[in-house]
This record gives C-alpha cells, sequence and structure tokens, in this order.
C-alpha cells in the first residue's frame, strides 16, 4: 500500500507570495491533517479535514486555510507569505479523526526568503 | 492546554549504551503515541500505549504508560547507530474528538 506522498518536496518563496502545497493520503483514510514543524516550536497542528470537511483548526492567521477534495486528497495554502512561516509542512492521513494514529509523509519543506 | 513534556531535549551515546527518554504531562491523556522522524522524513508511528502501566516491546525498545497515563517513557537497549532520530510522544487530550498534542521531542544520536 502507497505512503503518504506529498509536494513538492522543496520549495523558494519571497516574503507576500502564496503558496499551495498537497498531499495524498494512505488508500481508504479520510482524514488528513497538517501540521508546522519548526526546530523552536516543535510539530504544532495547522487543520484537520474528514469527508471534505474541516473538523478542527489549530491557532495559525487565517492566512493558513486548506481543503480537502472527494478522493481525499488534500491542499494547504498559505497568503501573504512571512519569513516565519518558513518550517517543514507535514500532512498525516488516518482512518478517522481526532486522536487517532497518524501516518506522516515526508514533508514539504517551505523557505521564504 | 495539554502539553507534553519530553526530557532529555538532546541526547548523544555510543553504540552499545542503553538509554532511557520520557515524555510527562500534568494531565491525563486517553493513550500516548511515540513516533520516531528521522532527517528529511516525516514522523513514523512506533507504538501506541492505552491503559495505565501497560508495557510494550518493539524489539530492542521498550515502552510504558504510567499508571495514571500522564507519562510515558522509552527504553532503548544497545543503541544503534540506526536509532539516531528525533523521538516524538503524542497524545489526543481526553476525552473528546481533538487533534494529537506533540512533545517537542528528544533528539538522540547514536555515535559508532
Amino acid at each position: 500500500k502507497a505512503g503518504v506522498t506529498q509536494t513538492p518536496r522543496y520549495l523558494i518563496k519571497t516574503r507576500g507570495q502564496q503558496v499551495t502545497l498537497s498531499c495524498s493520503p494512505i488508500s481508504g483514510h479520510r482524514s488528513v491533517s497538517w501540521y508546522q514543524q519548526t526546530p523552536g516550536q516543535g510539530l504544532q497542528f495547522l487543520f484537520e479535514y474528514f469527508s471534505e470537511t474541516q473538523r478542527n483548526k489549530g491557532n495559525f492567521p487565517g492566512r493558513f486555510s486548506g481543503r480537502q477534495f472527494s478522493n481525499s486528497r488534500s491542499e494547504m495554502n498559505v497568503s501573504t507569505l512571512e519569513l516565519g512561516d518558513s518550517a517543514l509542512y507535514l500532512c498525516a492521513s488516518s482512518w478517522g479523526t481526532g486522536g487517532d494514529e497518524q501516518y506522516f509523509g515526508p514533508g514539504t519543506r517551505l523557505t521564504v526568503t | 492546554t495539554q502539553l507534553l513534556e519530553q526530557s532529555p531535549q538532546f541526547l548523544s551515546i555510543q553504540e552499545g549504551e542503553n538509554l532511557t527518554v520520557y515524555c510527562n504531562s500534568s494531565s491525563v491523556f486517553s493513550s500516548l503515541q511515540w513516533y520516531r522522524q528521522e532527517p528529511g522524513e516525516g514522523p513514523v508511528l512506533l507504538v501506541t500505549v492505552v491503559t495505565g502501566g501497560e508495557v510494550k516491546k518493539l524489539k530492542r525498545l521498550t515502552f510504558q504508560f504510567g499508571d495514571a497515563r500522564k507519562d510515558s517513557s522509552l527504553h532503548i537497549t544497545a543503541a544503534q547507530t540506526g536509532d539516531t532520530g528525533l523521538y516524538l510522544c503524542a497524545g489526543p487530550p481526553a476525552p473528546g474528538n481533538t487533534p494529537l498534542v506533540f512533545g517537542k521531542g528528544t533528539r538522540l544520536s547514536v555515535i559508532a
């Protein structure tokens, strides 16, 4: 069974631009969660989608948004990029919502200059 | 907010040594999960502990959930260079359908 895939793996953007990251979950998983990982803050929860509905949202500004499609694939968008948005963005899929065991993708390394 | 504190933050040991890392909280968790993350990759689930006092073994790794379900430990016997990575604990706040809370992790380096 194929794992979680994320594209692109690396991205360099400049301040003020926007970016869209993509995630394909494990086949059969209906829940997709997004996390931001930085050395200082660790793994921080962004949001979770289940059957195309946002179920949970972390404490991030409205510049961070996401969506999920009918095939469970998910995208997250960050608008008006700031230097502090530089991070590893991880997508994880699971069978159910909330605290289910997470299966992570390799992440997208975003650098904002 | 339920926090998970992991210690030590960094650990560097020689191959063959034993080690224990800790995950502590002031709150009760219904279960705790342990993940290992290698450089350039996403975290990989190692184990989930559910019952207070539970002990699970995964080859040379032994995981324990505290009796009060507020803490957990990971013990590695005879560490190998392949054990190098970031060890993360995570748990769903109890009760309810809320996202996982992650600790900041223990970064382990095993030197040959």
